[in-house]
């Protein structure tokens, strides 16, 4: 089955500074790449998706870009903000989501 | 719109015990998912419904049943809770497909002793 690594587990950057998150996947048929973000106590909520007929999308200071080849995907998040604090999830195709990465905006 | 309800939000069982989980939806999705999310595991998925009527099993369906009882309504069943359960469970839904944005309930605790 499908299986997702995401890198790294935990992150911390300045407020301002570019933060990017790594996630690989396993199954070459997978076509659709959301990401969530996690605030503390509260439910995930999709910030961004891209699927494989593209190679990279934005919405203002977010970005995913992916690569077929390698299979692997990435979440870029530019000038940070404090608001951007935590917990982000990569998810792949068929449901199966990465371990997550925790984001801290040092200010 | 509420989006996606569940009940109840914390619940603390004895090991052996049943209880059921809700899950409701007022955004017309024909798709329903019940994850569990473990520190540094992520969200797994435990069962999803494609439509009402059909469930099929997710990543860790073991000790789960579940029952899509309409269009709205997807609940989850722990007939003999371990605590090995011990988790915070999301209930989630999407318009047609997996491959589509997913809306997140708010969340159960739920503690097995």
């Amino acid at each position: 089955g499908e299986n997702v690594e995401q890198h790294p587990s935990t992150l911390s950057v300045q407020e301002g500074d570019s933060a990017v998150i790594k996630c690989t996947y396993s199954d070459s048929a997978s076509n659709y790449f959301p990401w969530y973000k996690q605030e503390l106590g509260k439910r995930p909520q999709l910030i961004i998706d891209i699927r494989s007929n593209v190679g990279e999308k934005k919405d203002q200071r977010i970005a995913v870009t992916l690569n077929k080849t390698a299979k692997h995907f990435s979440l870029h998040i530019t000038e940070t903000q404090p608001e951007d604090s935590a917990v982000y999830f990569c998810a792949a195709q068929k449901l199966v989501f990465g371990q997550g990465t925790r984001l801290t905006i040092n200010p | 719109n509420a989006g996606v309800t569940q009940t109840p939000k914390f619940q603390v069982l004895k090991t052996g015990q049943s209880m059921t989980l809700q899950c409701a939806q007022d955004m017309n999705h024909n798709s329903m998912y019940w994850y569990r999310q473990d520190p540094g595991m992520g969200l797994r998925l435990i069962y999803y419904s494609a439509s009402e009527g059909t469930t099929d099993k997710g990543e860790v369906p073991n000790g789960y049943n579940v029952s899509r009882l309409n269009k709205r309504e997807f609940s989850l069943r722990l007939e003999s809770a371990a605590p090995s359960q011990t988790s915070v469970y999301f209930c989630a839904s999407s318009e047609q497909r997996p491959q589509e944005t997913q809306y997140f309930g708010p969340g159960t605790r739920l503690l097995v002793l």
